[in-house]
Parts: structure tokens; sequence; C-alpha cells
């Protein structure tokens, strides 16, 4: 069945340091993925997504994310993190067979000042 | 920015009763969707609905469940009896094509059941 894995629960960094978040999926086709970001008492939003067009993806809030076939990854970045970038944010892929979003167990980012 | 609006924010019912959880899509996307996450799980699929019909659902989706989109504007997701562990923030979704896949999700409904 297919799976995302995003491989840190929890990830702590200092405000102006970079940020990376892990993801690796399986897929058997070409996939599509997406990072999506829970803010506290707000919705998922979408930070940015990969359907098979450039492989270095640009998001919103200065966020990235590049596509690795060979790795199965779809690792999220940021140069220079800002506190207001703490949150939860989870990798997914769509279904190979449907339209249905398959989520990461999500990681949670925590910022220190 | 247009958003999904969903309410309650929070609703805490007893075990066995009916509840009904109210989403507000994007007035112009056509394809809309339950999702579920209880406390400490993934994010799951529970089912989408386009042109006034399931499309696709989950095994979690069972009888016990049910969708509408009553008045052209609303889609609401029911639960008959509910369950403890039926438990969890729920989320609604909706696009505008299939391949847009881009969903817009609303805030979520924390659901309790005691």
């Amino acid at each position: 069945a297919q799976s995302v894995t995003q491989l840190d629960s929890h990830v702590s960094v200092s405000e102006g340091t970079p940020v990376l978040l892990r993801c690796n999926y399986s897929s058997s086709y070409s996939p599509s993925l997406f990072w999506y970001v829970q803010h506290p008492n707000k919705g998922l939003q979408l930070l940015l997504k990969y359907t098979s067009a450039a492989t270095l993806v640009k998001g919103i809030n200065g966020f990235e994310a590049e596509f690795k076939k060979s790795e199965t990854s779809f690792h999220l970045t940021k140069p220079s993190a800002h506190m207001s970038d703490a949150a939860e944010y989870f990798c997914v892929v769509r279904s190979d067979s449907s339209y249905k979003l398959i989520f990461g167990s999500g990681t949670r980012l925590l910022v220190r000042p | 920015e247009p958003e999904v609006t969903q309410t309650p924010s929070h609703q805490v019912t007893q075990m066995g009763q009916e509840v009904i959880l109210r989403c507000v899509p994007i007035s112009n996307h056509l394809y809309f969707y339950w999702y579920r996450q209880i406390l400490g799980q993934k994010v799951e699929f529970l089912v989408s609905f386009y042109n006034n019909e399931i499309s696709e659902k989950s095994e979690i989706f069972d009888d016990q469940f049910s969708v509408e989109r009553p008045d052209g504007s609303n889609f609401t997701l029911k639960i008959r009896s509910t369950k403890l562990e039926d438990s969890a923030m729920y989320f609604c979704a909706s696009s505008i094509k299939k391949e847009n896949y881009g969903y817009t999700f609303g805030s979520g409904t924390r659901l309790t059941v005691v």
C-alpha cells in the first residue's frame, strides 16, 4: 500500500537557522506530492506541490522542496527559520489509483528565539 | 482569499447520539471531501463527493456515516450513532476539479464523544 513517512516527529531549530523536514514516499507511478502546514487552531494550508514539472518546487513563505526519485524523497527546506514557522507540517502523496490524499504522520517544528 | 468554513469548531456529544458536522466549501468548487485525524494518528481520508453523489469512500466510512449537500452551499457529514472511537478532528476540503491537486481545507471540527 502507498505510504508517506515523515522521519522526524519533532524538529527544533533556532530562529535564523535552516529548516529541514524529511519525507519519504512510496508510489508506483510518477507521484503528486504536497506539503501542508497547520498552525494551531487553523486549517491545513498548502505550502507547495510537485506534479512532475521541475524537481525543485518553491512554495509560500520561503519554503521549497526537492523531488528525488532515486531516493523516493521530498524533503522540505527553508534557509532561515522565523518564529511564525512554528507549526505542524504534513507531507502528502496523492493516491496512485484515485484522487484521495495520503498523509504522513506530521512533523512539529519548534523555533527557538 | 476564499476559505472553507467548518462549524462548529468543537462539539461534545454523548455516545449513541447523532451528530452533524457542517462545512461551507468555496463557492466555485465542485469536489468535496471529508478527512479525519484521531489524536496522535495520521490524517485519514473518509469520503469524496461530486455531482451530488459519493465518488469514493474509505473503509472507515461505514453505514454510520453519510454526507449531503442539502442546499447547494453546505456540505455535511452525519454520524448516526456516535462511538467513543469517532472522537477526532474532522476536516472538510474542496477543490475546483479533480485535477486540481491543491485542495483547500477548513480549520476542522474537534468532535469528542463521551
